[in-house]
């Protein structure tokens, strides 16, 4: 689940289960959406987009779904493995070269 | 290889000095950017640059200054302005007009 407030968000689950991690977005004019994973005391990295003419996109194991009528963006992992603990942001475009926009995000912790 | 180096890694710096955090990229893309990370908080713009020569501010552009003298580097200054400059610091490139933006490792900078 999520919770509002100072700290990151924190989302428990068991190895082999599936993750779900939610992100709601600010801007409804945004075209493009990202999510990254951030290990601890590294840069983020790439996962996978998916462009708002688009309401899903599969990766490897990660399925991204965009809803833009309530604009809710989620980032589904199949299968957890403990090598996906880390915290995930989400990131929205509003318009061509406006930076991008990064949501708080949320910590994945797998449990064993 | 290809990719953003940021340097140092670690850097202390006293009060009232100044400190410059190097990022260098050999992706050939044309924007940079410049992100502070605050321990379980998100990303938050201070400054980037779409063309050499030219730089915008973010959204705590207070306390910092950038230069784009070339293509590849983005140097960033923290100044003694900066009240509270204690953060992982993450530079960041892209290309023109792309959306996906490509991180660097980040550098720790701590005030003692």
């Amino acid at each position: 689940g999520e919770s509002v407030g100072l700290h990151l968000p924190t989302l428990s689950v068991q190895e082999g289960d599936n993750s779900i991690i939610n992100c709601a977005y600010s801007n409804s004019a945004s075209d493009y959406f990202i999510w990254y994973k951030q290990e601890s005391g590294k840069g983020p990295q790439f996962i996978i987009d998916i462009r708002s003419n688009m309401d899903k996109r599969q990766g490897q194991r990660v399925t991204v779904l965009l809803n833009k009528t309530v604009k809710h963006l989620s980032l589904q992992i199949a299968a957890t493995q403990p090598g996906d603990s880390a915290v995930y942001f989400c990131a929205e475009s509003p318009s061509g070269n406006t930076p991008l926009v990064f949501g708080k995000g949320t910590r994945l912790s797998v449990i064993a | 290889d290809g990719g953003i180096t940021q340097s140092p890694k670690y850097l202390f710096r006293k009060e009232g000095q100044n400190v410059t955090l190097s990022c260098e990229q050999n992706l050939n893309h044309d924007a940079m950017y410049w992100y502070r990370q605050d321990p379980g908080q998100g990303l938050r713009l201070i400054y980037y640059s779409q063309i050499v020569n030219d730089f915008q501010k973010g959204d705590i552009a207070e306390g910092y200054s950038v230069s784009r003298e070339k293509k590849e580097s983005f140097p960033l200054t923290v100044t003694s302005a900066q009240k509270n400059p204690t953060a992982f610091y993450l530079c960041a490139s892209s290309q023109q007009g792309g959306n996906t933006i490509y991180f660097g490792e980040g550098s720790w900078l701590t005030v003692v």
